[in-house]
């Protein structure tokens, strides 16, 4: 089956950028799409179809797919952007979620 | 605006079933796929089903296969997912999600979830 692999946890120091990849066998042939959940919320979608955002979703995330590695960028960081990211792709008429990773802003 | 209200959540024994009910508004809920995603305690988004707007397309993890029924009410604005022979590894906060297609595309609005806890 497909698996996508993300770090546990990422830090950024505040106003920098963050990367959170998501990588996967030859996943720059799928559809990837990005899900931030703060603590004690529901999933919130941020990036969907590799680099398109959601009206709402400030200019500051974007995202990008290619080869083996989708990644979620956050430009400016800032403290709110703390929470967990996920990852997610169709495979074979299935779903598939990343692990999951943790941002911290420091 | 677009609402998902889950409910039918609780306390339930091993081997037992339960039933979770998704109410939709705010959009013409036979328009779209929806899909159930399941989180345990401290874990990753897990997905459970998922059902396309005529319900000709159903699919369901490997987890869940042969004892969970995910079913819809287009007149009723209502999803559902009847589990059955539930385990502790069931235990998990159950979201109802919205697809931005009629098929499988991705899931741009969710619910606030259901608590379904398995235990004896």
């Amino acid at each position: 089956s497909y698996t996508l692999t993300q770090p546990l946890s990422v830090s950024v120091a505040l106003g920098q950028t963050a990367r959170i990849t998501c990588g996967g066998n030859n996943i720059g042939s799928k559809n990837v799409h990005w899900y931030q959940q703060k603590s004690g919320q529901a999933p919130v979608l941020v990036i969907y179809r590799d680099i398109y955002r959601p009206s709402g979703i400030p200019e500051r995330f974007s995202g990008s797919n290619s080869g083996n590695t989708a990644t979620l960028t956050i430009s400016r960081a800032q403290a709110g952007d703390e929470a967990d990211y996920h990852c997610h792709v169709w495979d074979s008429d299935t779903v598939v979620f990343g692990g999951g990773t943790k941002l911290t802003v420091l | 605006e677009v609402h998902l209200v889950e409910s039918g959540g609780g306390l339930v024994q091993p081997g037992r079933s339960l039933r979770l009910s998704c109410a939709a508004s705010g959009f013409s809920f036979g328009d779209y796929a929806m899909h159930w995603v399941r989180q345990g305690p401290g874990k990753g988004l897990e997905w459970v089903s998922s059902i396309s707007w005529n319900s000709d397309y159903i699919g369901y993890a490997d987890s869940v296969k042969g004892r969970f029924t995910v079913s819809r009410d287009n007149a009723e604005n209502s999803l559902y997912l009847q589990m059955s022979s539930l385990r502790p590894d069931d235990t998990a906060l159950y979201y109802c999600a919205k697809d931005a297609s009629t098929d499988y595309a991705y899931f741009d609005f969710w619910g606030q979830g259901a608590l379904v806890t398995v235990s004896s």
